[in-house]
Parts: structure tokens; sequence; C-alpha cells
């Protein structure tokens, strides 16, 4: 089985700064036949299921806004938000959909200063 | 527009089995997979198996084999989890989950979630 990894586990940053999130797997999600990445992130607010933010590591979901960027390949991704809105406070987890189980990382909390 | 609307909370002793709905509405019901994820109090997400609606067809997490069986009925466009042999740490919240879209690419790609369904296991 694949094992997620993310850090930090926690985040606490003022509005209009820049957060980055990692995420790493204990083997590679990419398909050699057509060079995806098979690496998912998604968003958490308190009391709602989960939202999907990005798959195939860097393309958006439909609706999400464009200060959410995913980069990466392989065994390391980042889950990039340009400038954090109030709004963005939530629990984010990265999720591998290369191999069942698809496993999700244990979460990283994002917090506004 | 895609909902997935699942059943209400459920109280259930140790040893019991509990049965939680997802009725999917706005798309073609055996057209996209379902995912089930469960999320105990405080903590991650867990992804428990899929199950493909049109043919029946399932994949279980090993952690869950043998005690948990997922099921649908295409007439009313409905997924089930049954789950036995509970226990307090299956206490949390389940939810089932629409693939993306279709083929291998999107698998397990989990674009449609539904409310969540709350577990509590307790003597």
């Amino acid at each position: 089985d694949i094992v997620m990894t993310q850090s930090p586990d926690s985040l606490t940053l003022s509005l209009g700064e820049r957060a980055t999130i990692n995420c790493k797997s204990s083997q590679s999600v990419l398909y050699s036949s057509n060079n995806q990445n098979y690496l998912a992130w998604y968003q958490q607010k308190p009391g709602q299921p989960p939202k999907l933010l990005l798959y195939w590591a860097s393309t958006r979901g439909s609706g999400v806004p464009d200060r959410f960027s995913g980069s990466g390949s392989g065994t390391d991704f980042t889950l990039t938000i340009s400038s954090l809105q109030a709004e963005d406070v939530a629990v984010y987890y990265c999720q591998q959909h290369y191999s069942s189980p698809y496993s999700f990382g244990q979460g990283t909390k994002l917090e506004i200063k | 527009q895609v909902q997935l609307v699942q059943s209400g909370a459920e109280m259930k002793k140790p040893g019991a089995s509990v049965k939680v709905s997802c009725k999917a509405s706005g798309y073609t019901f055996t057209t996209y997979d379902i995912n089930w994820v469960r999320q105990a109090p405080g903590q991650g997400l867990e992804w428990m198996g899929w199950m493909n609606p049109n043919s029946g067809n399932t994949g279980y997490s090993q952690k869950f084999q043998g005690r948990v069986k997922f099921t649908r009925d295409t007439s009313i466009s409905t997924a089930y989890l049954e789950l036995s042999s509970l226990t307090s740490d299956d206490t949390a919240v389940y939810y089932c989950a629409r693939v993306l879209g279709i083929g291998n690419m999107i698998r397990g790609v989990l674009g449609y979630w539904g409310q969540g369904t709350l577990v509590t296991v307790s003597s």
C-alpha cells in the first residue's frame, strides 16, 4: 500500500500570505504511459464533506479559484495557495489515485493569524 | 446537478451491523463508480473501497475485508455500505463519494460527496 505523508501538520499565516503544503508518497504515483501524476488535493471545512481542489497533481476542479495550484512529480508534491483568503481556513488532504487502496495523507490544518 | 444524499445518523452497540444508504441524483447512477470514505472524530480521511454501480463489482481496502459490503439498487439509484462486527473504533462519519469521471485515469478522484452519516458505536 502507498503511504501518504503531509507536512506540516498545521500552518498559521496572515491574510494575503502564500501557503505551501507538502505531500510525499511512499512510492511514485507517476504513470509512465501517460506521464500523469495520480495525486489529488481536497479541502475540508469544519462540518462539511471534503471538496476536490486538484487532480493529476495540478488540474483544478470545477469552480476552484486559480489561487490554488499544484506541482510536483513522482513522490513529492506541493499545494500552493498564492494569497490566503479568510475562506481558505480548512484542513487540506492529499490523496493518491494511482493504486488501490487510494490512501490519503493525514491532513494539514490551515489557520489565519 | 449531481447530488448524493445519505441516510441519517445511527447509534449501534458493539458487535452489531450498520447499513448506510447513499441516494444519487442529477446523473445516470450506473455510469460512475461510488467510493466510501470514513472519518473518525477529529481524525483524517480513510478510504474504504469502491463499487461499480453498473456491474456491482467492488474493491475493498484490506483493512475492512470480510467485514464490509457495498451493494446497490439501480432502480432507485442508491448505493449501500454495510459494516458488521462493529467496535468503538468504527465510530465515524461515513461518506459516499462519486468519482469525477469515467476511465482509469480518473478512478479514485472523488468529485462529488454526500453529506456524511455519523455512525456511533457504544454500549
